[in-house]
């Protein structure tokens, strides 16, 4: 979804190296979430953040830190990163408005392996 | 407990039949329910979403949900190739003070035989 955009798309890193990985969007939502996917074990919540003043923990926050600096960029940050964060992490957006809970729309995704 | 289950599959069909993908759920104050489809190597795609009990319909897909029961299903009509992929369900939890939580399931993989 080119509206969704993260940055890098690929990663390759050691273990110990601080990490960021970067989300813009451009669809006007307001909230925003990071996911990382494993293979057998779907798609898990690190963090989400439904304003620029709100982030809240997710399933797996441990180990991970975000920042909301604008209603458009949410970043993600490893600040020692660890083989086992070898992960394809996504970001994802939904707006807060309208009838009932409104879908997930998700970047492209970065693919992180940590050596 | 938060749990959304799928059977990993993968589930095959002919080219032209219905595939029927089925999904459960714990939480009985789940209220929210969507489908995702996953090409391999890309990020999900949202299919559909079903709020209330019944039948949804868009084009090929219907979403089933069955809230007594705890599920919701997905069935793809006239299944074509291009609709092989890994089907994720997911499931939003009641809202409360600790705000939303969307729960994926693991997905089913689906494949459809020429």
């Amino acid at each position: 979804d080119a509206d969704v955009t993260q940055t890098p798309r690929n990663r390759i890193t050691k273990t110990g190296k601080r990490i960021m990985l970067e989300c813009s969007q451009t669809k006007g939502h307001d909230r925003m979430y990071w996911y990382r996917q494993d293979p057998g074990l779907g798609l898990r919540l690190i963090y989400y953040s439904f304003d620029v003043k709100d982030i809240n923990k997710g399933e797996i926050s441990d180990g991970y830190s975000v920042s909301r600096q604008a209603q458009a960029k949410f970043s993600l940050s490893l600040e020692s990163a660890i083989p086992n964060q070898t992960a394809l992490y996504f970001c994802a957006t939904s707006s807060s408005e309208g009838m009932g809970d409104q879908p997930q729309h998700f970047g492209d995704g970065t693919r992180l392996s940590i050596l | 407990q938060k749990e959304v289950e799928q059977n990993s599959g993968p589930l095959s069909v002919p080219e032209g039949a219905i595939a029927s993908l089925n999904c459960t759920y714990s939480d009985r104050g789940s209220q929210s329910f969507f489908w995702y489809r996953q090409y391999s190597g890309k990020s999900p795609e949202l299919i559909m979403f079903i709020y209330s009990n019944g039948d949804k319909e868009d084009g090929r897909f219907t979403a089933q949900l069955n809230k007594a029961s705890q599920y919701v299903s997905l069935l793809i009509r006239d299944s074509q190739p291009s609709d092989s992929a890994t089907y994720l369900c997911a499931v939003n939890l009641h809202w409360d003070n600790y705000g939303q939580n969307f729960v994926f399931g693991p997905g089913t993989r689906l494949s459809v035989l020429p």
